[in-house]
């Protein structure tokens, strides 16, 4: 069974520094990976998708990277803003479940001003 | 473009009462999803649908939940009896189509309090 697991769980940093959430994964016959963005009270906002096939995706100051043989993923947030505060989920499909996403559990971060 | 729509937002019950959640997927969407969300956890499927027909409901406690989707478009998922163990938030979600590289677009989500 496949089980991911996000580290650290909670993370609270200034305004502007630059960080790196930690996604580990057991079973790394995955399709692809996914970061989401979880605001309190508020569904899930898809941030990256990364193919088995890719290494890294970038989308403005998010970078995510994907060691597959490895079973690690990383969300990297440049000059981070309060605005980044939030609850961020990666999730990964299995080749074998279709289109089940499995989730961690979460890193809830702050960023303080 | 309207998202995926979930009503009630927040819903307080008694334990042993009944309960049911509203959702409907961004219009197109084939595939539906019904997400459940413990406090501090990672979303777990509980049934996925590809039009009307449930393809995958491995993690659907029968014994006390059901879901329908009868005309392929929107979807309702009820409790019957509620339990304590059931408050959490449960998501709704939908994607173009069941290929794994479609992107999942999630609902607001309703958080249900059993009492």
């Amino acid at each position: 069974k496949q089980e991911v697991t996000q580290i650290p769980a909670a993370l609270s940093v200034p305004e502007g520094e630059n960080l790196v959430l930690n996604c580990s994964f057991t079973d790394s016959a995955i399709y692809n990976l996914q970061w989401f963005r979880q605001d309190p009270g508020k569904g899930l906002t898809s941030l990256l998708l990364i193919q088995s096939s890719q290494r890294e995706q970038t989308s403005g100051r998010l970078n995510a990277s994907l060691d597959k043989s490895s079973g690690r993923s990383t969300l990297y947030i440049a000059a981070s803003q309060p605005g980044d505060s939030a609850t961020y989920l990666c999730a990964v499909r299995q080749e074998t479940s279709g289109s089940r996403l499995t989730f961690g559990e979460g890193t809830q971060l702050t960023v303080n001003p | 473009e309207a998202g995926v729509v979930q009503s009630p937002r927040y819903k307080i019950i008694e334990k042993k009462q009944p309960v049911a959640f509203w959702c409907n997927p961004i219009s197109g969407h084939n595939t539906l999803y019904w997400y459940r969300q413990n406090l501090g956890q990672g979303p777990e499927l509980l049934i996925r649908y590809e039009n009307e027909e449930a393809v995958d409901d491995s993690q659907l406690p029968k014994d006390r939940f059901s879901a329908e989707r009868l005309k392929g478009v929107d979807s309702t998922l009820k409790i019957q009896p509620a339990e304590l163990g059931d408050s959490a938030v449960y998501l709704c979600a939908s994607s173009l189509g069941p290929a794994e590289n479609y992107e999942q677009y999630f609902g607001p989500g309703t958080r249900l309090t059993v009492t």
